[in-house]
Order: C-alpha cells, then sequence, then structure tokens
C-alpha cells in the first residue's frame, strides 16, 4: 500500500529562516513519482515540482530545494530565507508508476512572520 | 489559456438534499479526480474518470456519484446530502500518465456546507 508521511503538522519561523518540511513515503513498486504542492491562504493548489523514482539529484529553483533520497524513502523540501508570501499548507503526494491517482500526505502548515 | 473551473464557489445546503458540484477542465485532459479536504485528514480521493464513460470509485466514495459523458466535464453528486460531507471539494485533471508521470492541476475549489 501507499502512504505518505508528513510528521510536522505546523512549523513556524522568522522570516529569513531556512526551513525543511519533511516527506516519507512508502511503496513497493520500483516505479513511482512524488510530488509538491503548496496552498496559500486563498486556497488553491499550486504544482511546486515532480520526480520520479529514477532520478534522485536534488533540485534547486530559485529559494526552494527538494532533496530526494530513496535509501530513507524521504523527499524534502527546503525554502532557504523564508519569506512571509511562503506561508501556505504543503503537501507531499505520491503517485505509483502504474496508476493516475495521487496519494497525499495530510499537509504540513507552514507559517512565516515577519 | 487552458484551465479548470468549479462551480459553485461556496455552496450551503440542507441535510438530506440532492447536490451536485460542477467541474470543467478546458486542458483536454483524460483523467479527471475529485477530493476532499478535510482539517487533519489532507486531501482524500473520492471518484476518478479516466475518460469518457469511465467511472471508479477513490478512498472515500460512500455517498457520492460521478458520470463522464464528455472529456470536459465531471460532476460530483452527492445523493443525499450529510453534515459529515461538510468539506472543501477540489476537482483535478491530468494527461494520461506518460514517461513523466504528470502532474495534477486543480480547480479552485468549492466549499460545501450542509446543515
Amino acid at each position: 500500500a501507499q502512504k505518505v508521511t508528513q510528521a510536522q503538522t505546523e512549523i513556524s519561523v522568522v522570516e529569513k529562516e531556512d526551513v525543511t518540511l519533511d516527506c516519507v513515503y512508502e511503496t513497493r513498486d520500483t516505479t513511482y513519482y512524488l510530488f509538491w504542492y503548496k496552498q496559500p491562504p486563498s486556497g488553491e493548489l499550486v504544482f511546486l515540482i515532480r520526480r520520479n523514482s529514477f532520478d534522485e539529484q536534488n533540485e534547486i529553483s530559485g529559494r526552494y530545494s527538494w532533496n530526494f533520497q530513496k535509501s530513507t524513502s524521504s523527499f524534502n523540501f527546503t525554502i532557504t530565507a523564508s519569506q512571509v508570501v511562503d506561508s501556505a499548507v504543503y503537501f507531499c503526494a505520491l503517485k505509483q508508476g502504474g496508476s493516475e491517482k495521487l496519494v497525499f500526505g495530510k499537509g504540513t502548515k507552514l507559517t512565516v512572520n515577519p | 489559456d487552458a484551465e479548470i473551473t468549479q462551480s459553485p464557489r461556496h455552496k450551503i445546503t440542507e441535510t438530506g438534499r440532492q447536490v451536485t458540484l460542477a467541474c470543467h477542465q478546458t486542458w483536454n485532459h483524460n483523467n479527471m479526480f475529485w477530493y476532499r479536504q478535510d482539517l487533519g485528514h489532507g486531501l482524500r480521493l473520492i471518484h476518478y474518470s479516466y475518460g469518457v464513460q469511465d467511472t471508479n470509485k477513490g478512498e472515500v466514495s460512500d455517498g457520492y456519484s460521478v458520470s463522464r459523458s464528455n472529456t470536459e466535464d465531471l460532476p460530483l453528486t452527492l445523493e443525499s446530502a450529510a453534515s459529515s460531507q461538510t468539506s472543501v471539494y477540489f476537482c483535478a485533471s491530468s494527461e494520461r500518465t506518460g514517461v513523466n508521470g504528470n502532474e495534477q492541476f486543480f480547480g479552485p475549489g468549492t466549499r460545501l456546507t450542509v446543515l
């Protein structure tokens, strides 16, 4: 069975701090895909990144970076020099290779205080 | 620009009434999904469709139904609304997965309150 665990329910930081959001997944498949979505206070869900199980390269996009480690079944998300606009709920999700369905973690609410 | 829309954005109804939430996408995606979002549960899959005339049950399908008569629309019906169905509902769509494991695009959500 697939499962995504985001152990951090809520995180609060002060602006300019670095913050890492944890994501641990479970799957028996060798082919799978991992995703991060952002849900700002306005409520929409915004796609951030997709990673397939054969590509363990870390990725950086501006202040955002993602660390994928198959050895620990983790796909962690780091925001460097956080800003108030980063305040949102962040969801990690998993999709098996033979399925179109996403399994979501319960989300981590990040609050960045000025 | 292609998009996915939901209507209504807010709905208040009474227990026992039938309610239909609309979802329309102009991406021409084969796959469409309905989720509900509740505090402490994240997003849970209600129903999904891989194409016209195809529908499948998700994790929390009891009390809900969908039909897919064309590519663009996947309406979600609550046959007899219950207070436990008070939630925010999201529709999503995606291309059929290729080697890249295509992401899902989400609509803006519908906030449903059942009194």
